[in-house]
């Protein structure tokens, strides 16, 4: 069965440094998300990626982020300038055009130190 | 502002005992609501979904839940749990005014069932 895929599932990084979150998703799939979880709260939409464009992002999502699809088959989640607020688990999910079902990955957890 | 909220943050359980997580969304239109579940370890995983029509959905793993629109609610059961249904559980809702389908979770509910 298709999987999303995410790595590295772990990324430590020092404040202020940037980091660079890989997704894979199902390969048929048009749509992509990125969401995150700061321990203890809730899953937090950030942004929707389609045809090579974000098409909604949340107030979180600031100049700090960006998203790219590099190739046909990465979509990538990067923070610059890392800040200790940042450290969350970072989930990508990705979706077939005509359903509504998003399929997720495992995961990032990034800790900013 | 629309919401999702989940009432239960833990719930610990004997197996056999039956399960049930509450889910409220604040918002009088039309939306489509979501389970997830996670597994340790594991990415989230689709345990049922509604968009219309029978309001009793079932799902996988023995799941199922009640849409009751009156109450906007969307809460999930199961009559028999087991061990291995130890995981945290999400609530999730699309709202019409989303373009591309974003989910709003709810907090969550960790669930712990004791052999």
């Amino acid at each position: 069965e298709p999987e999303v895929t995410q790595t590295p599932s772990h990324q430590v990084t020092q404040m202020g440094q940037e980091v660079i979150l890989r997704c894979v998703p199902i390969s048929n799939h048009l749509y992509f998300y990125w969401y995150r979880q700061i321990l203890g709260q809730k899953v937090e939409f950030l942004v929707s990626f389609y045809n090579n464009e974000i098409s909604e992002k949340s107030e979180i999502f600031d100049d700090q982020f960006s998203v790219e699809r590099p190739d046909g088959s990465n979509f990538t989640l990067k923070i610059r300038s890392t800040k200790l607020e940042d450290s969350a688990m970072y989930f990508c999910a990705s979706r077939a055009e005509g359903y509504n079902e998003q399929f997720f990955g495992p995961g990032t957890r990034l800790t900013v130190l | 502002a629309q919401s999702v909220s989940q009432h239960n943050h833990h719930v610990i359980l004997s197996e056999a005992a039956s399960l049930e997580l509450g889910c409220n969304y604040s918002y009088g239109g039309t939306v489509n609501l979501f389970w997830y579940v996670q597994y340790p370890g594991q990415h989230l995983q689709l345990l049922l979904k509604y968009f219309s029509g029978d309001p009793l959905v079932k799902g996988i793993k023995g799941f199922e839940a009640e849409f009751i629109k009156s109450k906007f609610s969307f809460n999930l059961r199961k009559p028999s749990v087991q061990w291995s249904d130890t995981a945290e559980y999400f609530c999730a809702v699309n709202f019409p005014f989303s373009n591309d389908y974003k989910l709003s979770f709810g907090a969550g509910t960790t669930v712990t069932v004791r052999a």
